[in-house]
């Protein structure tokens, strides 16, 4: 079966430093991948996507940055963090036939202080 | 530009009711919509997905409708129990995204 780990499950992270979320997804290969966030009262925003290795696409022009260096890992970076960057980050991962579901992992809390 | 509005305040239900959770959306035309579960803390979980040429899905206790017309799509969970609170989110799908309400939390109260 298909597993998605994301790490770490807590950051706390000085503004300025450089962030690093690594994702990686077990039992199935080729498939898309997602980086979002969600603040505080609001809706999931989808931050990149990747239908392939080395493919990203960007949805919200902002200081994060996202890397695909394998087929099953999802690398969401920056390298100065703001104040407004602090939220909760979720990775996931869809089998890209069809109109299949979305299957999440269990998430970064991220502050920023 | 495209908006997907879930009721904002929680849903608050005594158990073995019908909880009925609604998702209307504008300047959309999405080839289908799914809905999921998010408990606190944790990753949303996929629950159902119904096309936009189907009008009604169910799977065990719940029950999910899709209105073109009406833009809207109802979610109902039968014989309601308190396991069932959490925050239930609809999303509408693109080629290869999905655009998320801010879901709808639901209280089920023994």
């Amino acid at each position: 079966s298909q597993t998605i780990h994301q790490w770490p499950a807590t950051l706390v992270q000085p503004v300025g430093s450089p962030l690093s979320l690594e994702c990686t997804v077990e039992g199935t290969s080729n498939p898309n991948l997602y980086w979002y966030r969600q603040a505080a009262g609001r809706g999931l925003q989808l931050l990149f996507y990747s239908v392939g290795i080395g493919q990203i696409s960007s949805e919200v022009p902002q200081n994060l940055s996202a890397s695909r260096p394998q087929d099953r890992q999802f690398i969401l970076s920056s390298k100065k963090l703001l104040l407004s960057d602090s939220g909760f980050y979720l990775c996931a991962w869809r089998n890209p036939r069809g109109n299949q579901p979305q299957h999440f992992g269990d998430g970064t809390r991220l502050s920023i202080l | 530009s495209q908006k997907i509005e879930q009721n904002s305040e929680a849903l608050n239900i005594q158990e073995g009711k019908t909880a009925t959770l609604t998702c209307n959306y504008t300047n959309y035309s999405p080839a289908y919509l799914q809905w999921y579960r998010q408990d606190p803390g944790r990753g949303p979980v996929f629950l159902l997905l119904i096309r936009e040429n189907e009008k009604e899905k169910r799977k065990e206790r719940l029950k999910v409708t899709f209105d073109t017309t009406l833009k809207q799509s109802l979610f109902h969970i039968t014989a309601s129990q308190p396991a069932d609170s959490a925050t239930y989110l609809c999303a509408l799908g693109g080629y290869s995204t999905l655009t998320f309400g801010k879901g709808t939390m639901l209280l089920v109260s023994p």
